[in-house]
């Protein structure tokens, strides 16, 4: 896959208050998929989106891929203290499984 | 249950012994892989494998070797471990565009 930049490497946050973090590329993506890493933890699969423009929803949170395929962002509402881990993106070329991963962002929650 | 499981889960070793990380999955996938995990540097992939008997490096390959002999296992060896390769190891299995990650395992080499 292509190298994607992730930012902020680190997030804290008031419990309630809104979380986005966002993946860029220079170039355009096949694909984006992001992944939650709780502490202590292994990635966990969130989603994939394939689409230019893409938007879907998992309960609180949103995922889009930019219109061009460069940018993708995972925005959490109203966060909560199980919201707490490391999120990353990733992403792989056409027709292969390979996956490059972001570094990640950081979220904490204070209660 | 379907899942992906690593063995040992921690291990301390010394440079220059040889040592093996198993890895299996029960979802019967074709594709497997390993990823190291460091602080600051995120996950990079160190070898894949697209069926019995097929692999290639990824982007971390220097220092490992692979074999995949079985469709379930996928062992991860470092013939003569050194201190750089101190890490969090995972391995996975994937399922169309969804990787399954194993629970790691976290090596210190000394």
């Amino acid at each position: 896959g292509q190298q994607v930049m992730q930012i902020p490497q680190y997030q804290h946050v008031q419990e309630g208050e809104d979380f986005t973090t966002y993946c860029n590329s220079s170039t355009t993506l096949s694909n984006i998929q992001w992944y939650k890493q709780r502490p202590g933890g292994h990635p966990v699969f969130l989603i994939q989106l394939v689409k230019s423009g893409e938007v879907k929803k998992q309960k609180r949170l949103t995922f889009q891929f930019g219109e061009a395929k460069k940018n993708s962002s995972l925005h959490i509402t109203a966060t909560q203290t199980t919201d707490v881990g490391t999120y990353f993106c990733a992403n792989s070329g056409a027709g292969s499984y390979q996956l490059t991963f972001g570094k990640g962002t950081k979220l904490s929650v204070i209660p | 249950e379907a899942q992906v499981t690593q063995n040992p889960r921690y291990l301390i070793t010394v440079t220059g012994k040889k040592l093996t990380v198993t890895c299996s999955q029960n979802m019967n996938h074709e594709y497997m892989s390993w990823y190291r995990q460091d602080p600051g540097l995120g996950l990079r992939q160190i070898y894949y494998s697209m069926n019995v008997e097929v692999t290639d490096k990824g982007d971390v390959p220097e220092g490992y070797k692979v074999s995949r002999k079985e469709k379930r296992n996928f062992p991860l060896i470092l013939e003569s471990p050194s201190p750089n390769q101190t890490s969090l190891y995972f391995c996975a299995s994937t399922r169309g565009s969804e990787q399954y990650f194993g629970p790691g395992t976290r090596l210190t080499v000394t």
